[in-house]
């Protein structure tokens, strides 16, 4: 059932660093791919992403899908201690289910 | 106003016992969900439903049953609880069409003593 993979598992990095988060999914019936960010409770949308090569921004936060190679990549700049949290990945398909991943969690140390 | 609000907020419990957590969303979409995350924050597809058709994750035992008595609420019952059920239930909503996302209730925290 592992449709959504997503690595590193957890991530310890100090502030100010940069760090990338990835994730690859399935190709069937492919719709979109979105990003989340969960702290203590619900998760909370980030991106949104359904074209190949664009990058969408929001901050210090990016990410960016690659259809061909079925993944895509979430990337912090200028890392702060309230990054930290679980990143959730989920691919969304065709029927409207949407598979989450196992999460990469992130603790951004002073 | 809440979009997703699920409730309680908070359950402890006995093995054996029967529980509800109701969901509601107010943002007009045809889909609902019931996710599971464990202890190690995977979250679990369980249950999608819209008014036509119910998709139940084969690996959901029988013991867990979603009612939706209209589009805005599905509901999660749950019989003879067991220890391994103790989770976080989050309710989610959605569109169905191209280009929406899915929208997360606060989550349930359930603990099954």
């Amino acid at each position: 059932e592992d449709k959504v993979v997503q690595s590193p598992l957890s991530l310890v990095v100090h502030e100010g660093d940069t760090v990338t988060l990835n994730c690859s999914y399935e190709v069937t019936n492919f719709r979109s791919l979105l990003w989340y960010k969960q702290e203590k409770k619900a998760p909370t949308f980030l991106f949104m992403l359904t074209s190949s090569g664009i990058e969408k921004k929001s901050g210090r936060l990016s990410s960016i899908l690659d259809k061909k190679e079925l993944f895509s990549i979430l990337n912090i700049t200028a890392t702060q201690t309230g990054d930290s949290a679980i990143y959730l990945c989920a691919q969304g398909n065709t029927g409207n289910q949407f598979y989450f991943g196992t999460g990469t969690s992130l603790t951004v140390i002073p | 106003d809440t979009a997703v609000s699920q409730t309680p907020k908070y359950l402890v419990t006995q093995m054996g016992n029967d529980k509800s957590i109701k969901c509601e969303q107010n943002l007009g979409h045809d889909t609902m969900y019931w996710y599971k995350q464990d202890s190690k924050k995977f979250l679990k597809i369980m249950f999608s439903y819209n008014n036509k058709e119910l998709i139940i994750n084969e690996t959901v035992p029988n013991r867990f049953s979603p009612k939706s008595p209209d589009k805005a609420h599905l509901n999660l019952h749950i019989n003879s609880l067991e220890l391994g059920d103790s989770a976080v239930y989050f309710c989610a909503s959605s569109k169905a069409s191209k280009g929406n996302t899915i929208y997360f209730g606060e989550g349930s925290w359930l603990t099954v003593v």
